[in-house]
């Protein structure tokens, strides 16, 4: 099984500032590679796939890169909408998840 | 509009079982692979099963294999995951997601359902 890594656990930023999550695989899984947003009550969101691909409908301001084992996904310009639940999944193999990051004001 | 909901949650025992449902609408879902994906208290989003489009290919997580079984109705727009066998770590909510590339059984998952809530307990 490959092990994702996501950190920090907890993000406090404040609005209007950049936000930085890190994902790391326990083995190379390529550009294999997603991010999901998910808010409380709410089923989780594709924001970013093979590693850099923006999702339909997703701001600029989201924006995905890494390959091989480490990856990041960077909000330029956090927006109140955006406080929320950020998970990272390989699926080179069977799919796993990081226990995800916590982005809060 | 991709559309995804789940029914069958609810309360069962250790030991017991539930049928999971998940109905389609908006895409043409016999073209489609389908996943079950869970999300447990305090815990990370965890894959539980997948079934490709034609149904000819299926995988379970460790967890659950042996004790979970996916299927598809494709005329009815239908997923289904049957749970026996329940234990108190498979409390979760379940959620019934499409993986956005045709052809392929995981990938990434770009359409959800709202989930169902699963609680074992006695």
């Amino acid at each position: 099984e490959i092990v994702m890594t996501q950190s920090p656990v907890t993000l406090s930023v404040s609005p209007g500032e950049r936000a930085t999550l890190s994902c790391r695989a326990s083995q190379n899984v390529y550009a294999d590679l997603a991010w999901y947003q998910q808010k409380p009550g709410q089923a989780p969101r594709l924001l970013i796939y093979g590693a850099s691909t923006r999702a339909t409908g997703i701001p600029t301001r989201f924006s995905g890169s890494g390959s091989g084992t480490e990856f990041t996904l960077t909000i330029s310009s956090l927006q109140s909408e955006d406080f929320a639940v950020y998970y990272c999944q390989q699926y080179y193999n069977w799919p796993t998840f990081g226990l995800g990051t916590k982005v809060e004001i | 509009e991709v559309n995804l909901v789940e029914s069958g949650g609810g309360l069962v025992r250790p030991g017991g079982s539930l049928r999971l449902s998940c109905a389609a609408s908006g895409f043409t879902f016999s073209t489609y692979s389908m996943n079950w994906v869970r999300l447990a208290p305090g815990k990370g989003l965890e894959w539980v099963s997948s079934i490709t489009a034609d149904s000819t290919y299926i995988f379970y997580a460790d967890s659950v294999k042996g004790r979970f079984t996916i299927s598809r109705d494709n005329a009815k727009n239908s997923l289904f995951l049957q749970m026996d066998r329940l234990r108190a770590d498979d409390a979760a909510v379940y959620y019934c997601a499409r993986v956005r590339r045709l052809g392929i059984s995981r990938g990434e998952l770009d359409s959800w359902g709202q989930g169902t809530l699963v609680t074992v307990s006695s």
